[in-house]
């Protein structure tokens, strides 16, 4: 089984519709992320999580927000989804060695 | 703001041709240096990672970077690359005031004739 687990892997949606992308780890972590991926841009950072009373912003964090619902729940929700919001979603952990993990990812598409 | 570069968009080379990825970062203090390598519909997985001593880093699958504080540079190479090396690469860096935060650069596809 996958450390870093994401659901779902695949998910087409209508402009205007509330999207929740979820992730789970067992790997023990207590940093976790999101990121989105866009053809030539890399990788994006959208919120950031140090434990679970700590949340934070990341440099794309407009049309988003998260909630980290334990140590191993880090769940990212788009309100109102957008078609620019189209991409490809990865959460990922980090131990205190800096190293990531990233999850399978979820590939959104908003019509 | 911190950045980071990576020379080349889209490289195309023949088996056991050799390979270099350049990759460049913008922050003058202590930072951590990853590769990840994303294989075709595949999540990333780190390919080697710098963070003190020996500049030059092996990885997995026959890879290696060297870090060149002088240059803020931390190239790939792999002497001798294989179809299966066919993938997408990121460069990232984590700096000492990026708060434990990670910035990627853009990525550079490989494609592996064989």
């Amino acid at each position: 089984d996958a450390d870093v687990t994401q659901t779902p892997r695949n998910r087409i949606t209508k402009t205007g519709k509330r999207i929740m992308l979820e992730c789970s780890q067992t790997k023990g972590h207590d940093r976790m992320y999101w990121y989105r991926q866009d053809p030539g841009l890399g990788l994006q950072l959208i919120y950031y999580s140090f434990d679970v009373k700590d949340i934070n912003k990341g440099e794309i964090s407009d049309g988003y927000s998260v909630s980290r619902q334990a140590q191993a729940k880090f769940s990212l929700s788009l309100e109102s989804a957008i078609p620019n919001q189209t991409a490809l979603y990865f959460c990922a952990t980090s131990d205190l060695s800096g190293e990531l993990f990233f999850g399978e990812g979820s590939r959104l598409t908003v019509l | 703001a911190q950045s980071v570069s990576q020379h080349n968009h889209h490289v195309i080379l023949s088996e056991a041709a050799s390979l270099e990825l350049g990759c460049n970062y913008s922050y003058g203090g202590t930072v951590n240096l990853f590769w990840y390598v994303q294989y075709p519909g595949q999540h990333l997985q780190l390919l080697l990672k710098y963070f003190s001593g020996d500049p030059l880093v092996k990885g997995i699958k026959g890879f290696e970077a060297e870090f060149i504080k002088s240059k803020f540079s931390f190239n790939l190479r792999k002497p001798s690359v294989q179809w299966s090396d066919t993938a997408e690469y990121f460069c990232a860096v984590n700096g000492d005031n990026y708060g434990q935060n990670f910035v990627f650069g853009p990525g550079t596809r490989l494609s592996v004739l064989p």
